[in-house]
């Protein structure tokens, strides 16, 4: 079963604004990442945060997690064409089960030049 | 370093065949497992090991065996392909044998079974 459930399923929005997407999940968790995955190729990790870290930032994302409400938000700040991917949070540790990373379903990202 | 790899790119069975889905790491990582992406949905996990010779099942692992004879391959065979497993399959691997950490992906392979 899915643990991460991504808000929005898509968006869409012009090079330069910022994109914002966010991520729910059931659990309790050990971290949570971010990953990218481009139109027919496999995903890259982009950032894992700690259950007990707030805020994490990596060049021009920027991760929160709020463990009291299960949620994370993803913020790409300065969206350029090529940030055009899906995106999926995924959940490790807690009660995920250990030794397994769960994926959610996903933010299809269209940046338009 | 190639990273994660994986053979075939493409594949198509009919109903019935058995094959084997090819993942080599040369990252000396612990870790490996092996998804599955369907339209719509996130990656669902089928099968994964902690190290040579250690298997245990994912979310879903009915029709696929795996197994961990050295660190660098993890096969993934289909014992009697059917429809339901025409999906997008990826291995990924971890330095940490808890697959808590970074994942590295393949490249994936696209599987259509008619």
């Amino acid at each position: 079963s899915q643990q991460g459930e991504e808000d929005p399923q898509a968006l869409s929005i012009q090079e330069g604004e910022n994109a914002t997407m966010n991520c729910s999940y059931k659990t309790s968790i050990n971290n949570l990442q971010w990953y990218r995955q481009n139109s027919g190729r496999g995903l890259v990790h982009l950032i894992l945060i700690r259950s007990n870290e707030r805020e994490k930032h990596s060049g021009r994302l920027r991760v929160t997690l709020d463990t009291s409400k299960k949620s994370s938000s993803l913020l790409i700040t300065a969206s350029r064409a090529a940030d055009t991917a899906s995106y999926f949070c995924a959940t490790a540790g807690g009660n995920t089960g250990f030794q397994k990373l769960v994926f959610g379903t996903g933010t299809r990202l269209l940046v338009s030049p | 370093n190639a990273g994660v790899t994986q053979t075939p790119k493409f594949q198509v069975l009919k109903t019935g065949q058995s094959m084997t889905l090819q993942c080599a790491q040369d990252m000396n990582h612990e870790y490996m497992s092996w998804y599955r992406q369907d339209p719509g949905m996130g990656l669902r996990l089928i099968h994964y090991s902690v190290g040579a010779g250690i298997t245990d099942q994912g979310e879903v692992p009915n029709g696929y065996n795996v197994s961990r004879s050295t660190t660098e391959d993890f096969p993934l065979r289909l014992l009697s392909a059917a429809p339901s497993q025409t999906s997008v399959y990826f291995c990924a691997s971890s330095y940490s044998p808890s697959g808590y950490n970074e994942q590295f992906f393949g490249p994936g392979t696209r599987l259509t079974v008619l």
